[in-house]
């Protein structure tokens, strides 16, 4: 059994840039939720997704979106970056929406400059 | 809106000695609460939710609706127990499942 999986692991991008993380969830699982953690901060709800549909989303702007995949992996993108989108950037996987057994994945660490 | 609250940015103790991470939280409604856990070099795993009223590790965390708290004890600490600590709620009530962490507590445990 896989867990989840980030990429890159790591990426520095221009303020203005647009950028696209990945998440492959872990097997079995269909629902999968991004958080954003910010140097000395708790992750924080970006949205989540279930059966490629966004199911919910937290406080963030829409120049950050997401897609979801038929074999569940996901995308989070985030356009017109600002200095502020530096992050550690987190995939959450789960095997069904109301399931609390949430698989975190490693991250995406992302500078913005 | 919900809210946790970890009023500790930093926890020291010595080994064997019994720990306590405070949370609090403010939150309208039925929250589940959840411990999540980071230790160093490893990703964010789940160490208990107050619905299974289950002991991990030695460590409990009962729920206080009346004081809006959720800490979690350890009545004597060991030196794998140093890493970071999330104290985190859940909207249970449709929506979208999207959890809810506090700033975390780094608890370090002294030989």
């Amino acid at each position: 059994e896989t867990g989840v999986t980030q990429s890159p692991t790591h990426l520095i991008k221009t303020r203005g840039q647009q950028v696209t993380l990945r998440c492959s969830s872990q097997s079995g699982h269909n629902t999968v939720s991004w958080y954003q953690q910010a140097l000395g901060q708790g992750p924080q709800f970006i949205f989540q997704y279930y059966r490629e549909e966004e199911n919910g989303r937290g406080n963030f702007p829409p120049r950050f979106s997401g897609l979801q995949f038929p074999n569940y992996s996901s995308e989070l993108n985030v356009n017109a970056l600002e200095l502020d989108d530096s992050a550690l950037y987190l995939c959450a996987s789960s095997s069904s929406l109301g399931s609390r057994g949430y698989t975190f994945g490693s991250g995406t660490r992302l500078t913005v400059v | 809106a919900q809210r946790v609250t970890q009023p500790e940015k930093l926890l020291s103790v010595f080994k064997g000695a019994p720990v306590e991470l405070k949370c609090n939280y403010s939150y309208s409604g039925s929250p589940e609460l959840f411990w999540y856990v980071q230790y160093s070099r490893q990703r964010l795993q789940l160490l208990l939710r107050h619905i299974s009223r289950e002991s991990i590790k030695g460590f409990t965390a009962d729920l206080n609706k009346g004081e809006t708290s959720f800490h979690l004890k350890k009545p004597f600490a060991q030196e794998e127990d140093s890493a970071m600590y999330y104290c985190a709620l859940i909207y249970s009530g449709g929506g979208a499942d999207g959890l809810t962490f506090g700033k975390g507590t780094h608890l370090i445990i002294q030989p």
